[in-house]
């Protein structure tokens, strides 16, 4: 199946810092979401990218969508303490496919 | 509106049982799609209804079964539950399948 690479694994940062994470994929997609996932709840939407070269932001954080369409980057301005959670980036290869791929996620540790 | 709800949270079941999972969509929302989340293997994809049929189906046993209704709900039922079974189940709806995704709480299940 469609493997989705994303990075760093882990991260432990001071509050304050800033934050940067990828997602790269094997082939190209169409949509790339990010979600934020705090232990045992669902993973909450963050930022859907649906155009190649697209930059949206909410808040302090700042997500687009690679030129190549094989690549997503998330950046997250002077963390805060409730930053901390798992962050998963998640894509859709095709307009007429209906599954969505996962990254296997990265883990931010925010020191206050 | 409403998020994505599902029942019950958490479950705790024996080997060779059998469970039946629940997920409502956000109001107009169609699609429905059922994912496992474990720490080892992450988040993956179950299968996908839509207007109550199912449209794409992940890598898992035919123990693992479900449907949807006219009104969009849906249902998750896995039969000869097994250890490996434990999980946090998680369940997305979307306007057409291939947009936006919004999960649920999850539901957690323990099988002893």
């Amino acid at each position: 199946g469609q493997q989705l690479n994303q990075s760093p694994q882990s991260m432990f940062i001071q509050e304050g810092e800033d934050v940067s994470m990828n997602c790269t994929s094997s082939s190209i997609f169409n949509t790339w979401l990010w979600y934020k996932q705090d232990p045992g709840e669902g993973p909450v939407l963050l930022i859907a990218l649906y155009k190649a070269g697209e930059l949206t932001s909410n808040g302090r954080l700042t997500a687009q969508f690679g030129i190549t369409r094989k690549d997503s980057f998330l950046n997250i301005s002077a963390s805060i303490p409730s930053d901390v959670g798992i962050y998963f980036c998640a894509g859709s290869p095709d307009l007429t496919g209906n599954q969505f791929y996962f990254g296997t996620g990265t883990s931010l540790t925010v020191i206050p | 509106k409403a998020g994505v709800t599902q029942t019950p949270r958490y479950l705790i079941k024996t080997r060779g049982q059998q469970v039946t999972l629940s997920c409502s969509p956000i109001s107009g929302h169609r699609s429905v799609s059922w994912y496992q989340q474990t720490p080892g293997q992450g988040l993956q994809f179950l299968f996908e209804y839509f207007s109550e049929t199912q449209r794409n189906k992940g890598n898992f046993p035919g123990r693992f079964s479900g449907r949807q209704f006219s009104n969009s709900r849906s249902e998750m039922n896995v039969s000869t539950l097994e250890l490996g079974d434990s999980a946090l189940y998680l369940c997305a709806s979307s306007l057409s399948g291939w947009d936006t995704q919004y999960f649920g709480p999850g539901t957690r299940l323990t099988v002893l």
